[in-house]
């Protein structure tokens, strides 16, 4: 079974530039998470989402993040414009429903100078 | 505010020594999960633990759960060198919407 992709897995930017990242999950799974992982912390929701609908965003920076999913299998997360605090790194994870473990993809790291 | 806390911080133990890592929470969960990150595999899913659940056994490892005290602990027993690497607890809320990760334990196991 193919876990789940992420790309890219680095990626260095100026402030204020867009930056896009790319999720594909485990076939079948209907949930699919975001997280943003800064350096010696644990990894912070940044937005879920059940199928093609969002359950949980309230930790988005929504004045610069966004995220889709759509057809409710890959999902792309963007920030735009990225600040110097962005620079972490960005997890994808999916589930076959909200209950059940998490599969976590490889990361995207970003920095952001 | 993040849901989950865990405790210690840090802990460094002798390889064959038991390891046991403590979660605290505050609102009413469905399960709770642990989970481990080192840098070879990234994270990984270790056990969940429903709230109906008291004790659950996997392997290794042995988690408990007390939902009146809100608070979890994950024990490692005869631990290895390969054991190294942080571990968390996260709680999915009763009515699903909201994942929560803790800080962390950061735990070293030295040959």
């Amino acid at each position: 079974e193919a876990g789940v992709a992420q790309s890219p897995r680095y990626k260095i930017i100026e402030k204020r530039q867009s930056v896009a990242f790319w999720c594909n999950p485990i076939s079948g799974h209907a949930t699919l998470y975001w997280y943003q992982q800064i350096l010696g912390q644990g990894p912070k929701l940044l937005i879920q989402f059940q199928n093609n609908g969002v359950v949980d965003d309230s930790q988005l920076p929504k004045d610069r993040f966004s995220a889709e999913r759509l057809k409710g299998v890959d999902s792309t997360l963007k920030i735009q414009p990225a600040k110097l605090e962005d620079s972490a790194v960005y997890l994808c994870a999916s589930s076959l429903n909200r209950v059940y473990e998490q599969y976590f993809g490889p990361g995207t790291r970003l920095t952001v100078t | 505010s993040q849901q989950g806390e865990e405790d210690p911080q840090a802990l460094s133990i002798q390889e064959g020594e038991n390891a046991t890592m403590n979660c605290s929470y505050k609102t009413s969960i469905n399960n709770l999960q642990w989970y481990r990150q080192n840098s070879g595999r990234g994270l990984v899913h270790l056990i969940l633990i429903r709230s109906n659940e008291r004790e659950k056994h996997s392997g290794r490892l042995r988690v408990t759960l007390d939902t009146s005290k809100k608070s979890s602990s994950l024990l490692i027993t005869a631990s290895r060198a390969a054991d190294t690497a942080s571990y968390f607890c996260a709680t999915v809320s009763y009515n699903f919407n909201k994942f929560y990760f803790g800080s962390g334990t950061k735990l070293n196991v030295k040959p």
